[in-house]
């Protein structure tokens, strides 16, 4: 089915590992974004690329980087997780030429201990 | 004032009943506006883009007053399943990325 992949699915780190979460989407979209939302509280911004080849930070990028390795993928790096890194993460995309919404991934659910 | 509020809720409705959320925007340049649909622990799905003359799908209406600036979802007939977070989301001009409200927690109780 057409739309946003996302793994791992699950996944429990120990402060000061490094990981990578991997997004694919496969419906030729131009942008495509990484959110955090912690229980309780709204979607956070961590980072976006708009296009195939740039990348901006967003309202919380401190302990992540993020790379547009080509237009389908678009992974995000803790280089050293932190406890306060424990949260869900979802990817999304959107076609900006178009007047849509985001389609999300099914999430990536992080602890770090 | 933040850029897009709704009322966290939650709303608790028996089944059968209507009930209507609004959310407001700040920018009056914003172009798009859309209603998603979030389930606990899992991603928000779209629901509805809300046009200017408003939109019905089924049970569900979205309306646009861009003069006070709000949009309006309205769920007739309240089934369990539509138990959810409710997110409103506004496009503006220029941005990349769309914005979100914190969304408004619907449960429907039997």
């Amino acid at each position: 089915n057409a739309g946003v992949t996302q793994t791992p699915k699950f996944q429990v780190l120990k402060t000061g590992q490094s990981m990578t979460l991997q997004c694919a989407q496969d419906m030729n979209h131009n942008s495509m974004y990484w959110y955090r939302q912690d229980p309780g509280m709204g979607l956070r911004l961590i980072y976006y690329s708009a296009s195939e080849g740039t990348t901006d930070k967003g309202e919380v990028p401190n302990g992540y980087n993020v790379s547009r390795l080509n237009k389908r993928e678009f992974s995000l790096r803790l280089e050293s997780a932190a406890p306060s890194q424990t949260s869900v993460y979802f990817c999304a995309s959107r076609e900006t030429a178009v007047d849509y919404g985001y389609t999300f991934g099914s999430g990536t659910r992080l602890t770090v201990v | 004032r933040k850029e897009v509020e709704q009322d966290p809720g939650p709303f608790n409705v028996p089944e059968g009943a209507t009930v209507a959320f609004n959310c407001t925007y700040s920018n009056s340049a914003s172009q798009s506006f859309f209603w998603y649909r979030q389930d606990c622990r899992k991603e928000p799905k779209l629901l509805m883009s809300v046009y200017s003359s408003g939109n019905e799908d089924g049970r569900f209406t979205a309306q646009l007053n861009r003069a006070s600036q709000y949009i309006s979802l309205l769920i007739r007939d309240s089934k369990l399943s539509d138990s959810a977070t409710y997110l409103c989301v506004v496009n503006i001009p220029g941005y990349s990325t769309l914005t979100f409200g914190k969304g408004t927690m619907l449960l429907v109780s039997p």
